[in-house]
């Protein structure tokens, strides 16, 4: 398995352009997350999905948007990029059968953005 | 909502040392208790972690002990080495999310 990965790496964006970070996990993980890592913090989350087609915001969710169309991707979309979303993106999985919370997460090696 | 304090941000040790890193949450429901290990330019991986119906966790030069009542836990590496060198996160989760501390940047001393 490759588990969880994520393009591109790097990505230099100016202010006010979109993009799209791209994230895949092929361990059949029903739940994935979407966190941001600023310098010196720990890791926040965006956004989550407890499974296709079911999404929700986490604790710093303001000029992101997610999808989740399938079990194995979980795509975060930046609209109008602003200096504040410079950060390091992380994506996360963690199973959720057949046992009660909470789950383990695993973490793919993340999207270095700077919105210049 | 849910907050961990984790402390020290920096620690140094000398190779072979023991190093102690400390985390306390608020949310009394929490009752998972993840350590991660994140190298430079990688994602956070999972090293250790504890569940609220256990007080203590090793594995083999890792160990990791929870206080309930006192709401903290701690990470406690023995006879460190190079490779250690690393920055390392605790979290707390109640029901699906995890909340993270601010992480500890620990380097050790040959």
């Amino acid at each position: 398995n490759a588990g969880v990965t994520q393009t591109p790496k790097f990505r230099i964006l100016k202010i006010g352009q979109s993009m799209t970070l791209q994230c895949t996990q092929d361990m059949n993980h029903n739940y994935m997350y979407w966190y941001r890592q600023d310098p010196g913090m720990g890791l926040k989350l965006i956004y989550y999905s407890v499974g296709a087609g079911i999404t929700d915001k986490g604790e710093v969710p303001n000029g992101y948007n997610v999808s989740r169309s399938t079990t194995e991707d979980f795509p975060l979309r930046l609209e109008l990029a602003a200096p504040s979303q410079t950060s390091v993106y992380f994506c996360a999985s963690s199973y959720s059968k057949p046992r009660p919370p909470p789950y383990e997460q695993y973490f793919g090696p993340g999207t270095r953005l700077t919105v210049t | 909502g849910e907050n961990v304090e984790q402390h020290p941000s920096t620690l140094s040790v000398q190779e072979g040392d023991s190093a102690v890193i400390k985390c306390t949450y608020s949310d009394s429901a929490s009752n998972y208790f993840p350590w991660y290990k994140q190298e430079l330019g990688k994602g956070p991986q999972l090293i250790i972690d504890i569940r609220s119906n256990v007080g203590e966790k090793k594995d083999q030069r890792i160990a990791v002990t929870l206080n309930k009542t006192a709401k903290h836990f701690s990470l406690h590496i023995t006879e460190t080495q190079p490779e250690d060198s690393a920055v390392y996160f605790c979290a707390s989760q109640g029901a699906q999310k995890l909340v993270f501390g601010q992480g500890t940047r620990l380097t050790i001393n040959p």
